[in-house]
């Protein structure tokens, strides 16, 4: 079985700049997740979903970042600008249902914003 | 809040002794407790978690991990470390919401396993 795929793997852009990640679940799972790890900290969680749907984003900056999953398979995470201090890895989790189930991660986009 | 605790940033051990990576957690309710391991450059695999039932949880790779109630605790053990084991570790509770769990981890800082031959 395909673990989750997430792309690019290392982005290096200059602050102001935009960025996009993907990311694509493993298959069958109807809940994606988005978390953000700055250097020297645990995950923190970004945005839910489940299928097309946002479940929390209530952690999500969202005069800079959006997320979509528009047919409720991959996702996408913008950053429109990014600052410094976005600079952190991007990982992605998904699962097959968001309530006792385990989340699988993704490999992670590290980001170094400039 | 629900919040997990890593009291110790570095844990060293030598090869073939056991080891121990301490997890508290403060939850209201009966909590749903994550072990991951993250290596060099990779995101986090899952090692193991308790959710209901027997005390003493299994994992991969020999791993275990004992919860207790009492303590508020969720300790990661094996009983001989390997080299190969050195890591960073993270302990992990699901949130709960006003109407019950929602999905979301919250992570501890981390703990880093030093295991030197």
């Amino acid at each position: 079985e395909a673990g989750v795929a997430q792309s690019p793997r290392y982005k290096i852009i200059e602050k102001r700049q935009s960025v996009a990640f993907w990311c694509n679940p493993i298959s069958g799972h109807a809940t994606l997740y988005w978390y953000q790890q700055i250097l020297g900290q645990g995950p923190k969680l970004l945005i839910q979903f489940q299928n097309n749907g946002v479940v929390d984003d209530s952690q999500l900056p969202k005069d800079r970042f959006s997320a979509e999953r528009l047919k409720g398979v991959d996702s996408t995470l913008k950053i429109q600008p990014a600052k410094l201090e976005d600079s952190a890895v991007y990982l992605c989790a998904s699962s097959s249902d968001w309530s006792t189930d385990t989340q699988y991660f993704g490999p992670g986009t590290r980001l170094t914003v400039l | 809040a629900q919040s997990v605790a890593q009291p110790e940033d570095q844990v060293n051990v030598a090869e073939g002794n056991p080891l121990t990576v301490k997890c508290t957690y403060s939850v209201s309710g009966n909590p749903y407790l994550f072990w991951y391991v993250q290596y060099p450059n990779r995101g986090l695999q899952f090692l193991l978690k308790y959710i209901t039932g027997d005390n003493l949880v299994k994992g991969s790779y020999g791993f275990e991990a004992e919860f207790n109630k009492s303590q508020t605790s969720f300790h990661l053990k094996k009983p001989s470390a390997l080299v190969s084991d050195s890591a960073l570790y993270f302990c992990a509770v699901r949130d709960k919401g006003r109407s019950g769990n929602t999905g979301k981890l919250i992570f501890g800082q981390g703990t880093t396993l030093q295991v030197k031959p």
